[in-house]
């Protein structure tokens, strides 16, 4: 039962565009939203979150939006940098647990 | 201050084994989640614990279990081995467990011949 779906699995930029990650969600009931980093070799690392009572949060090069109508959101990363290859998972909580998408591989190239 | 620990970082065991997966968490936290992450699913929850009670349970056979310590450290014990459990077990920790960041630690890879 994937509640949170991330659809590609993989996606390929030039350095200094914008990467545009997408996540949908089944579960009305998630009220919190957040986005992974994960490099080879480690575990997981919080990037950026957004509450369902928002539909836009930024943090320097990273925004994510929300569009609940559509249980959408996006992680958009402008300029996109070599470091930010990795694989980047989309994460949803309603309080009790969260779930993860799949993931989505970015590689940005030089 | 210390992240989230994991051992062991990789291990290989036979089908019908049995594996115990060590976490400990952040210093203060007393959440800790278990997942299961395999090519193309992504991370999969297993279960959540906080003061040494199962808090939540994802969707995985009874062969999957867990406990919790009273210093918050966690065991996650996989029984009767399958070859499809090879996957990189991640456990993550928070403070409260409820809305908000997670801590992963590195993981344990585990192979199942």
């Amino acid at each position: 039962d994937q509640q949170v779906k991330q659809n590609s699995p993989s996606l390929s930029v030039q350095e200094g565009r914008i990467s545009i990650l997408n996540c949908d969600y089944t579960n009305s009931m998630f009220d919190y939203f957040l986005w992974y980093k994960k490099y080879p070799a480690e575990g997981p690392t919080f990037l950026i979150s957004i509450s369902s009572i928002k539909d836009k949060n930024e943090d320097g090069r990273f925004t994510v939006f929300l569009n609940k109508s559509a249980k959408h959101l996006s992680l958009h990363i402008v300029p996109s940098q070599p470091g930010d290859s990795a694989v980047y998972f989309c994460a949803a909580s309603d309080n009790n647990d969260m779930r993860f998408g799949a993931g989505t591989r970015l590689t940005v190239k030089p | 201050k210390a992240g989230v620990t994991q051992t062991p970082r990789y291990l290989i065991k036979t089908r019908g084994q049995q594996v115990t997966l060590s976490c400990s968490p952040i210093s203060g936290h007393r959440s800790v989640s278990w997942y299961q992450q395999t090519p193309g699913q992504g991370l999969q929850f297993l279960f959540e614990y906080f003061s040494e009670t199962q808090r939540n349970k994802g969707n995985f056979p009874g062969r999957f279990s867990g406990r919790q310590f009273s210093n918050s450290r966690s065991e996650m014990n996989v029984s009767t081995l399958e070859l499809g459990d090879s996957a990189l077990y991640l456990c993550a920790s928070s403070r409260t467990g409820e809305t908000g960041e997670l801590f992963f630690g590195e993981g344990s890879r585990l192979t199942v011949l």
